[in-house]
């Protein structure tokens, strides 16, 4: 089962902040985010370990929490090129390991 | 320009066809993925290689099969091809679990 993303779709006004919410109903790991442009493939925007290692990208930053198998991705001041739909990643365990994707986030940033 | 390519980048076929698509990693990858992303929907992990094995398999349909090969290029055959395969199959590629590699994509319609 894929993680679940919230909220499905959000509209934004450039400098505005937003904040991308990733639930597993399994425990995670390591969490990582994609962002996918319009007719383009995702793009890797970072890495989130246990212990809350992580590496930001620009103004998006990112938390962990593993209790509540929960992370959430941090985009301040957005930019109209943060447009785009924002994945989590994880790599799940039941008998093999399979890299799935939560079920996406859309953001839109208006000028 | 991730470093991954795809080939073909379209491909136009009819129902009950047979097609095969192209991937070559990045320079040093040893995993390969593959996922079906349909319009405006997410990415659906399809299967994993690894150095040329099989490392793991999500839902992917008994008429897709695919393979690595020992210069590491993979390839994804999907046969007996129905209305609801029009896709975007993307291929990915990573050296760490986790930070992928997208390809442009390959997108296939089925008339």
């Amino acid at each position: 089962q894929q993680p679940v993303q919230s909220p499905q779709a959000v509209i934004l006004r450039e400098g505005e902040d937003a904040v991308i919410n990733c639930s597993s109903s399994k425990a995670l790991y390591s969490v990582h985010w994609y962002r996918q442009k319009h007719g383009e493939a995702p793009v890797f925007l970072m890495i989130l370990l246990k212990g809350g290692e992580q590496k930001g990208h620009e103004k998006i930053s990112a938390s962990f929490n593993e209790k509540k198998q929960q992370s959430s991705l941090y985009l301040t001041a957005s930019q109209l090129s943060y447009s785009g739909t924002y994945f989590c990643g994880t790599e799940r365990h039941s008998g093999t390991y399979k890299y799935i994707f939560g079920t996406g986030t859309r953001l839109k940033v208006l000028a | 320009d991730s470093g991954v390519t795809q080939t073909p980048k379209h491909l136009i076929t009819a129902t009950g066809q047979r097609v095969t698509l192209r991937c070559s990693p990045r320079s040093g990858d040893l995993s390969v993925y593959w996922y079906q992303q349909s319009l405006d929907q997410g990415l659906q992990f399809l299967i994993q290689y690894y150095n040329g094995e099989e490392r793991a398999k999500g839902n992917i349909l008994e008429r897709f099969s695919a393979q690595q090969f020992p210069d590491l290029h993979s390839e994804l055959n999907l046969s007996s091809l129905e209305l609801g395969d029009s896709a975007l199959y993307f291929c990915a590629s990573s050296v760490s679990v986790g930070e992928l590699f997208f390809g442009e994509g390959s997108r296939l319609t089925v008339l």
